[in-house]
């Protein structure tokens, strides 16, 4: 059973697009984050949500944008998608989040690229 | 800004070797310290969370030891094997106790 999940693995599309990335997590977390790694292989918090609450968005820009339909799920969308948004993506949960001792536990990752 | 770095960046070890590497943090309002461990193509993987100074955690061969006055903490390999090789990430949670801010990671390579 994968705790968490990410769909699809691999995506590809053309600049100026819109798209999607799905996580689904069934630990019963309370919060769910995403994560960019980015060109330099560092990982990068870019949004939090608490029970479908987002609690932090580190100045991502608003093309991204987080939806929980239940807390389960977080998925990410990105409109009008540029080159520099090639990155691979991680999803994440942890059971309150609110506490700096929870571990995290990630999803398999998608790489995104953008041509 | 919180930053956490960790030396060395990449490590070559022969087979059976012992090796260790470094996470530095601040110091200041320290929640907790996370190691993880991410193989190529895989997710990351937690392998220990110790929150008080002078703690010591114990994972089969691997091992870790926490600083919180002098903001580090230690990570060793015992009789390192192939299978141990990756990166491995530690990670502060923020001033707030929120979002980890991980560090860029040590990738080892365990020859055979």
């Amino acid at each position: 059973d994968t705790a968490v999940s990410q769909t699809p693995k691999y995506l590809v599309t053309q600049m100026g697009n819109d798209k999607s990335i799905k996580c689904e997590q069934n630990l019963g977390h309370d919060t769910m984050y995403w994560y960019k790694q980015d060109s330099k292989k560092f990982l990068k918090i870019m949004f939090s949500y608490n029970n479908k609450e987002l609690i932090i968005n580190e100045t991502v820009p608003n093309r991204f944008s987080p939806k929980s339909p239940d807390k389960a799920h977080l998925n990410l969308h990105i409109n009008s998608l540029e080159l520099g948004d090639s990155a691979v993506y991680f999803c994440a949960s942890s059971p309150y989040g609110s506490r700096g001792t929870d571990t995290q536990y990630f999803g398999p990752g998608t790489r995104l690229t953008v041509l | 800004i919180l930053n956490v770095e960790q030396s060395p960046q990449s490590l070559h070890v022969q087979e059976g070797d012992s090796t260790n590497f470094t996470c530095s943090f601040p110091s200041s309002n320290f929640y907790a310290l996370h190691w993880y461990r991410w193989e190529t193509a895989k997710s990351p993987e937690a392998l220990f969370v110790m929150t008080l100074n002078g703690d010591e955690k114990k994972k089969g061969r691997i091992s870790a030891t926490l600083n919180t006055k002098e903001g580090y903490s230690y990570l060793y390999i015992k009789g390192s094997q192939p299978e141990d090789s990756a990166t491995y990430l530690c990670a502060r949670p923020n001033n707030y106790g929120q979002n980890f801010v991980f560090g860029p990671g040590t990738r080892l390579s365990v020859l055979p």
